[in-house]
């Protein structure tokens, strides 16, 4: 069956470091991979999104990379600071039609960036 | 302005009672969704339309019956609420070009006790 695994733990680290999370996948052919920010009591915020014949997306401080070979995409926050603690999903797309996108998402990555 | 709303903000309710959760959006898209995150925070899509048309329909017990009047609502009704539908219920919509990326209201939690 098709699975998408995120790191469970929460990831801590120290403000002006990197962060990187990790977004892997099974039995799926993504064409499209999504990432979103959540925060507490909020909705899910779109931030990147990187296509299958793609190796790597920047956006200001954020680069997602796709590897789909290895099955899996990265997620990095380079100069992270305490306002980027959240937790992350990854979105997997295994097709669009006209009308509508289905993602599958990852089960998130909490992540906590401390002074 | 917000983008996309959902009323309302918390449910509670007794096993066995019908509720409704309404979501609009004011961004101009065709394609709305409705998302069910549960306590362990996994985000698991529900039902998709475009322009009023069903477009994804997951397995979803048919308790549950979405409709949308217009292109800018999509509405969620539940029938005879049990506990296991206590969650956090997300409407979201998106353009039908570019990237797609989806806008997410900011959820309804539902408690059925």
């Amino acid at each position: 069956s098709q699975k998408i695994e995120q790191n469970s733990e929460a990831l801590n680290i120290q403000e002006g470091k990197t962060a990187t999370l990790t977004c892997n996948y099974t039995n799926y052919s993504p064409a499209y991979l999504q990432w979103y920010r959540q925060d507490p009591g909020r909705g899910p915020v779109f931030l990147l999104l990187i296509r299958e014949n793609e190796k790597e997306k920047r956006k200001e401080r954020l680069k997602v990379t796709f590897d789909t070979t290895l099955k899996q995409s990265l997620f990095h926050i380079t100069a992270s600071q305490p306002a980027d603690s959240a937790t992350y999903l990854c979105a997997l797309e295994a097709s669009r039609t006209g009308t509508a996108s289905k993602l599958t998402f990852g089960t998130g990555t909490r992540l906590q960036v401390t002074l | 302005d917000t983008a996309v709303s959902q009323t309302p903000k918390y449910l509670v309710t007794q096993m066995g009672n019908d509720k409704s959760i309404k979501c609009e959006q004011n961004l101009g898209h065709d394609t709305m969704y409705w998302y069910k995150q549960d306590s362990k925070k996994f985000l698991k899509i529900m039902f998709s339309y475009n322009n009023k048309e069903l477009i994804i329909n997951e397995t979803v017990p048919n308790r549950f019956s979405p409709k949308s009047p217009d292109k800018a609502h999509l509405n969620l009704h539940i029938n005879s609420l049990e506990l296991g539908d206590s969650a956090v219920y997300f409407c979201a919509s998106s353009q039908v070009q570019g990237t797609y990326e989806q806008y997410f209201g900011p959820g309804t939690r539902l408690t059925v006790t």
